[in-house]
């Protein structure tokens, strides 16, 4: 089954860009998400990539996929105070449900 | 539509009590599944379903039921409840036909066990 991995912490400036990296282990995942969790609440979906694509990019945000090395990111741009949450990296396995990354709480610093 | 609703929002057990949470989906969604979130562990796999009647075991299913009798419901039961099932818990659903991104999230239940 799918394994995920990420990063648990990340911290930067207001206005700088953010990386998020996650690695996955199923090469047969179709999709891969990203979703946001704000304190005190459920996750959101933010975005993701279908596995024939390199990139996808949605306003501030960018997804790149690297298939060869199973490697996802998300890039936020001019990160924003507002962004300050956990981001979960998730991939499917079969037909079970998402299978998700232990989370990267980023902290933006004014 | 309410989406994937959650009660209660906040619980406090005693140990060995036992207790229901309820999620609840009016979308029609055949794919529900309950997930444990504790600090620096992410979101854990309880039980999941696909369908009313079918139901299967995630990574941490010990201690917890389920059942499915129909497609709107899908109750998760603490037997005996221990201070190791505090957590967060959230229910999720999916349809089982199109992208699985739209799986939908409640608002999640959290539980102290004393």
């Amino acid at each position: 089954g799918e394994d995920v991995e990420q990063s648990l912490f990340l911290s930067v400036r207001e206005g700088d860009s953010s990386v998020i990296n996650c690695t996955y282990t199923d090469s047969s995942s179709t999709y891969l998400y990203w979703y946001k969790q704000e304190p005190g609440a459920g996750l959101q979906l933010l975005t993701y990539i279908f596995s024939n694509m390199d990139m996808k990019q949605d306003q501030r945000l960018t997804v790149l996929l690297n298939k060869k090395d199973k490697h996802l990111s998300l890039r936020i741009a001019d990160t924003q105070t507002g962004d300050s949450a956990i981001y979960f990296c998730a991939g499917p396995s079969g037909n079970t449900p998402l299978v998700f990354g232990k989370g990267t709480r980023l902290s933006v610093i004014a | 539509n309410a989406g994937v609703t959650q009660t209660p929002k906040f619980q406090v057990l005693k140990t060995g009590q036992s207790m229901t949470l309820q999620c609840a989906q009016d979308m029609n969604h055949e794919y529900m599944s309950w997930y444990r979130q504790d600090p620096g562990m992410g979101l854990r796999l309880i039980h999941y379903s696909v369908g009313a009647g079918i139901t299967d075991q995630g990574e941490v299913p010990n201690g917890y039921n389920v059942s499915r009798s129909t497609t709107e419901d899908f109750p998760l039961r603490l037997l005996s409840a221990a201070p190791s099932q505090t957590s967060v818990y959230f229910c999720a659903s999916r349809p089982k036909q199109g992208f699985s991104y739209e799986q939908y999230f409640g608002p999640g239940t959290r539980l102290t066990v004393t």
